[in-house]
């Protein structure tokens, strides 16, 4: 248990569909973040809310959308993806502002777009 | 892009101290250096972070070169279940969140 908690852990899509990943902390921390990683590639980084504001997208295509209706949860809203979509998603949170506090990541949802 | 350079690859024997380098040439005097580790098909896991000081914990040691521009993750008794993806990460500050950068980090396997 790493106190982020993602589902589903996998999930099979058509390019027509329209589905959302979850993310849900129990650490109590105010910031969260969505990674993603694709075979044989580092993290990149999609967005970032902080203090549930949207301070960081990185240039990440519009058939991804975020929400972050809390601290403690947080959506990756997916339509019209493509099959190069597939990848790993993760979801990580932390304490902004404190210097000692690190990222914890889920384990993130394997998504498979068909 | 990611601040760090660290080897491929690595290898060592169970039991032994497995000695992972990063060099973080660019980095600025406020800057935290992270490590993390991932093993297949699993989020990353925090390992240690730190500024200037060597930092231990119970997993691992870091050890940071005077200037910063580079650092050692050691691991006093490598295990088989060590055996996973190691990452170096300069932690970049923004005005109300941080960011952690990821590279291609180093694939350490412990061999038995």
């Amino acid at each position: 248990e790493t106190g982020v908690t993602q589902t589903p852990r996998h999930l099979v899509m058509g390019m027509t569909n329209k589905k959302s990943l979850k993310c849900e902390q129990h650490l109590g921390h105010n910031a969260m973040y969505w990674y993603k990683q694709s075979a044989k590639k580092p993290l990149e980084l999609m967005f970032v809310y902080s203090l549930e504001e949207r301070v960081e997208n990185n240039s990440v295509p519009s058939r991804f959308s975020p929400e972050c209706p809390n601290s403690s949860h947080l959506f990756l809203h997916l339509h019209t993806l493509q099959p190069e979509d597939s990848a790993l998603y993760l979801c990580a949170s932390s304490q902004v502002l404190s210097y000692n506090s690190p990222l914890h990541f889920g384990n993130g949802t394997r998504l498979t777009v068909t | 892009d990611a601040k760090t350079t660290q080897p491929t690859s690595m290898d060592c024997a169970e039991g032994r101290a497995a000695n992972l380098p990063c060099n973080h040439s660019t980095i600025s005097g406020n800057e935290y250096v992270y490590w993390y580790r991932q093993i297949h098909s699993q989020g990353p896991q925090y390992i240690i972070h730190g500024l200037k000081n060597n930092e231990t914990n119970e997993m691992a040691s870091l050890i940071i070169t005077e200037d910063r521009k580079s650092s050692t993750l050691i691991l006093p008794h490598a295990t088989l279940r060590d055996t996973a993806v190691y990452y170096c990460i300069v932690r970049v500050d923004e005005d109300s969140s941080y960011k952690l950068i990821f590279g291609s980090g180093t694939r350490l396997l412990v061999r038995p």
